[in-house]
């Protein structure tokens, strides 16, 4: 069964910092892998989506790792800004023949002007 | 791309009552899911939403409690049945466009439901 934990669970920095969000994975046989944002009461955004074949990709301030066979992925975020602050969910999707993806806790993120 | 609406936006319900979310969806899609997000949790699936056949629910979730529908390939409702307390959620319609293998996943705004 696929556990996925994201360190740190809550984070809170002055603006302008590089940021670095951690996902772990359990179960390395996966499709893909899915950075998601979400604001308080909200749905959630898509950010960054990184196939099992993928080593990276980046959008803008954003950059996501993956290393499947360590099963970690990591979001950077540059320069970081107070529009940024949101909850950061990693969301793993497993090789079985589901299209099930299993969500991360989250990484509750606060930047302060 | 999709845009997803859901309705209600938000509900306070009676214990013992029932309640019918509905998503939209702008464009055909492949797969529509459900999922409930408990306060201070991570998301978890309740189930697929099948056009044309029941849905595929995940473990720990029954048709009886939470009944799917899905006519067509942009429409979908979820029901909440004889609400308790615990039931109070944010319930969340996401949606794979085309490709489930390569394809971003979506999600509507979600409802948000209080059970008194």
């Amino acid at each position: 069964k696929q556990e996925v934990t994201q360190i740190p669970a809550a984070l809170s920095v002055p603006e302008g910092e590089n940021l670095v969000l951690n996902c772990s994975f359990t179960d390395s046989a996966i499709y893909n892998l899915q950075w998601f944002r979400q604001d308080p009461g909200k749905g959630l955004t898509s950010l960054l989506l990184i196939q099992s074949s993928q080593r990276e990709q980046t959008s803008g301030r954003l950059n996501a790792s993956l290393d499947k066979s360590s099963g970690r992925s990591t979001l950077y975020i540059a320069a970081s800004q107070p529009g940024d602050s949101a909850t950061y969910l990693c969301a793993p999707r497993a090789t079985s023949g589901t299209y099930k993806y299993i969500f991360g806790t989250g990484t509750r993120l606060k930047v302060l002007a | 791309s999709a845009v997803i609406s859901q309705k209600p936006s938000r509900d306070i319900c009676q214990r013992g009552t029932s309640l019918t979310i509905q998503c939209q969806v702008d464009s055909q899609v492949t797969m529509m899911f459900w999922y409930r997000q408990q306060p201070g949790q991570s998301l978890t699936l309740i189930a697929t939403a099948n056009q044309g056949s029941e849905a595929t629910y995940e473990s720990g979730f029954v048709i009886d409690k939470f009944p799917i529908s899905r006519p067509n390939l942009t429409f979908s409702t979820l029901t909440v049945s004889n609400m308790s307390p615990e039931d109070s959620s944010i319930y969340l319609c996401s949606v794979l466009p085309r490709d489930p293998f390569t394809d971003t996943q979506y999600f509507g705004p979600g409802t948000r439901l209080t059970v008194l």
